[in-house]
């Protein structure tokens, strides 16, 4: 079945920087992956998806960017804001469930 | 839109105790997942129904845990009897299960203490 990687485990950056979180997964019949952000106390939130038939997404300061044959894909965050500061969890999946990454918990320091 | 809606959204019990967790799926949504989420184990696949059908349970820790979808606008997550280590948010999602489309969205989750 689908196995998904995600790292860092955890990052920290300056606000107004821009943060990078990578994935890897192994099944090649995969074509949809999801990111979601998940703050404290409440359920996660899906905030960007990507599918299999293009490379690139963005919405506003996020973005993601998918690699079919190195099998990864990554989520950017650009100018950072405090109210960034949450849990991040990728997953992917293609006519199975949604497989979830172990999840980032990123800081963004004032 | 309400979105998913769980209930109760906090729940204390002691050990040895029934507890039923409860959720309302989005709807129009026909696809309805149970997870819980540990610090050690990240967020766990417990079980899924398509059109109110459980599909796959595999991932229900023990006997003591059960999951049951009567119609499409209500599920139940029920553990009994409930020991310590069940104690993890639980949360409900649901998805429109149609050609294409995925996205999965998350109810507030239910988190449980079992003493």
């Amino acid at each position: 079945g689908e196995n998904v990687e995600q790292h860092p485990s955890t990052l920290s950056v300056q606000e107004g920087d821009s943060a990078v979180i990578k994935c890897t997964y192994s099944d090649s019949a995969s074509n949809y992956f999801p990111w979601y952000k998940q703050e404290l106390g409440k359920g996660p939130q899906l905030i960007i998806d990507i599918r299999s038939n293009v490379g690139e997404k963005k919405d506003q300061r996020i973005a993601v960017t998918l690699n079919k044959t190195a099998k990864h894909f990554s989520l950017h965050i650009t100018e950072t804001q405090p109210e960034d500061s949450a849990v991040y969890f990728c997953a992917g999946s293609g006519n199975t469930p949604l497989v979830f990454g172990k999840g980032t918990r990123l800081s963004v320091i004032a | 839109d309400a979105g998913v809606i769980q209930s109760p959204r906090h729940e204390v019990t002691e050990m040895g105790q029934e507890v039923t967790l409860r959720c309302k799926p989005i709807s129009g949504h026909n696809s309805l997942f149970w997870y819980r989420q540990t610090m050690m184990r990240g967020l766990e696949l417990l079980i899924y129904f398509n059109n109110n059908v459980p599909i796959d349970d595999s991932g229900m820790p023990e006997d003591r845990f059960s999951a049951k979808m009567p119609n499409a606008s209500f599920s139940t997550l029920k553990i009994q009897p409930s020991e310590p280590r069940d104690s993890a948010v639980y949360f409900c999602a649901s998805s429109f299960a149609g050609q294409g489309s995925y996205e999965q969205y998350f109810g507030p989750g239910t988190r449980l203490t079992v003493t």
